[in-house]
């Protein structure tokens, strides 16, 4: 079964510091992999996604995730923090084949709170 | 484009009632899943509908269920209320497609449910 697993509950950074969020997935295949943002009280919104192809994918606000088939991850990178930038960020995985019981389905990790301090 | 609509955005019930909660998809999107979200469990798939059929189920006990219409609005129904039932109940809709870009989902901003 496929699973993520983001290993840090929580991080604080300072504005302006540069910020690395990890992700890792166990998935049979060549898996489709999103990172969503969810601001308190809110529904996700989606940074990035990554589907085929360049590893280094681009994403709104500044994120940027690399896919790295050898670890098995697929790390969000800021390279400069801004206040606003403080939520809770999710990494998710979806299938690359759709079909079966694999329809509509993305699988979460279970998320990393940001801090941002001033 | 409007976004994902879910109503209502807040309710509480009571133990042991039913409840229904409503998605519009974006203009043209024609799958729609729902997720649940809690402290404890995180985001958990409930299902997938398209084209008014259910093609995709998570691991929730029958009081969960759900529907499509034809214009691809979609509801869920939770039937029985238990307190653990309460949490963020998400919606999100996609493109169906040959293509990648079916796989991705807009989320709308959610029903907070409340059981007491």
């Amino acid at each position: 079964a496929q699973s993520v697993t983001q290993p840090d509950i929580h991080i604080t950074v300072s504005e302006g510091a540069s910020l690395e969020l990890r992700c890792n997935y166990s998935y049979g295949a060549t898996p489709y992999l999103f990172w969503y943002v969810q601001s308190p009280g809110q529904g996700l919104q989606l940074l990035l996604k990554y589907f085929s192809g360049d590893t280094l994918v681009q994403g709104i606000k500044g994120f940027e995730a690399e896919f790295k088939r050898s670890q098995s991850s697929f790390n969000l990178r800021k390279p400069s923090v801004h206040w606003s930038d403080a939520a809770e960020y999710f990494c998710a995985v979806g299938p690359s084949n759709a079909g079966g019981t694999s329809y509509g389905k993305l699988t979460f990790g279970q998320g990393t709170i940001l801090t941002v301090h001033p | 484009k409007a976004g994902v609509t879910q109503t209502p955005r807040y309710l509480i019930k009571t133990r042991g009632q039913q409840v229904t909660l409503s998605c519009s998809p974006i203009s043209g999107h024609r799958s729609v899943s729902w997720y649940q979200q809690t402290p404890g469990q995180g985001l958990q798939f409930l299902f997938e509908y398209f084209s008014e059929t259910q093609r995709n189920k998570g691991n929730f006990p029958g009081r969960f269920s759900g529907r499509q219409f034809s214009n691809s609005r979609s509801e869920m129904n939770v039937s029985t209320l238990e307190l653990g039932d309460s949490a963020l109940y998400l919606c999100a809709s996609s493109l169906e497609g040959g293509d990648s870009s079916y796989n991705e989902q807009f989320f709308g901003p959610g029903t907070r449910l409340t059981v007491l």
